[in-house]
């Protein structure tokens, strides 16, 4: 069965550091998502992106924060200067098509770690 | 604005008890309703989910029934296994935007054998 993945599954990294956290969707989907969950707090939406553009971004995706398909394959979030506030889980999901009610698949996630 | 509040846990259960999580949402128009599981070391999985009013989402012995009338999406289980221990998030996604999915705080179930 066809699954998103994650690398790396850690990392630590220190304040002020950029970091690069990578995703491979579901080949056939279209619609890419970038969640977090910092430790003990809710699973929040982070950003959206179709058509090789930002649809949506919450107010947590300020300037820091970037994301890119670059290959066609890879969906990236990067984060240009670490926060110790970043620390979170960060997951990938994909969709297929543009319904509502359709499933959305994750990853196994990354746990990063600022210091 | 849309959002989902779940009960608190964590929930300690029996091997072979029955199982509810509470879940209440509140969101524009007509959502559609998700129960993702985590387990340990793992990503979220879509455990089942709900597209309108009066249906009944299905799975691996758990359901959830979308209550338009109460807001609710509670989830159950007649007899829970040692397998089932994992953290359940209650999740809802809108028509509008980018149908992004909103999520509660999540429950962390344990079953003791």
């Amino acid at each position: 069965e066809p699954e998103v993945t994650q690398t790396p599954s850690h990392q630590v990294t220190q304040m002020g550091q950029e970091v690069i956290l990578r995703c491979v969707p579901i080949s056939n989907h279209l619609y890419f998502y970038w969640y977090r969950q910092i430790l003990g707090q809710k699973v929040e939406f982070l950003v959206s992106f179709y058509n090789n553009e930002i649809s949506e971004k919450s107010e947590i995706f300020d300037d820091q924060f970037s994301v890119e398909r670059p290959d066609g394959s890879n969906f990236t979030l990067k984060i240009r200067s670490t926060k110790l506030e970043d620390s979170a889980m960060y997951f990938c999901a994909s969709k297929n098509n543009r319904v509502f009610q359709e499933t959305q698949y994750f990853g196994p996630g990354t746990r990063l770690l600022v210091l | 604005g849309n959002s989902v509040t779940q009960m608190e846990g964590p929930v300690t259960l029996s091997e072979e008890a029955f199982l509810t999580i509470n879940c209440t949402y509140t969101a524009t128009g007509y959502p559609s309703l998700f129960w993702y599981v985590q387990y340990p070391g793992e990503g979220l999985q879509l455990l089942l989910k709900a597209t309108k009013a009066d249906d009944k989402g299905s799975n691996k012995g758990f359901e959830a029934t979308y209550r338009k009338e109460t807001t609710s999406f509670h989830l159950e289980k007649g007899s829970v296994q040692v397998s089932d221990s994992a953290v359940y998030f209650c999740a809802l996604s809108v028509i509008q935007g980018a149908q992004k999915l909103v999520f509660g705080q999540g429950t962390r179930l344990t079953i003791n054998p």
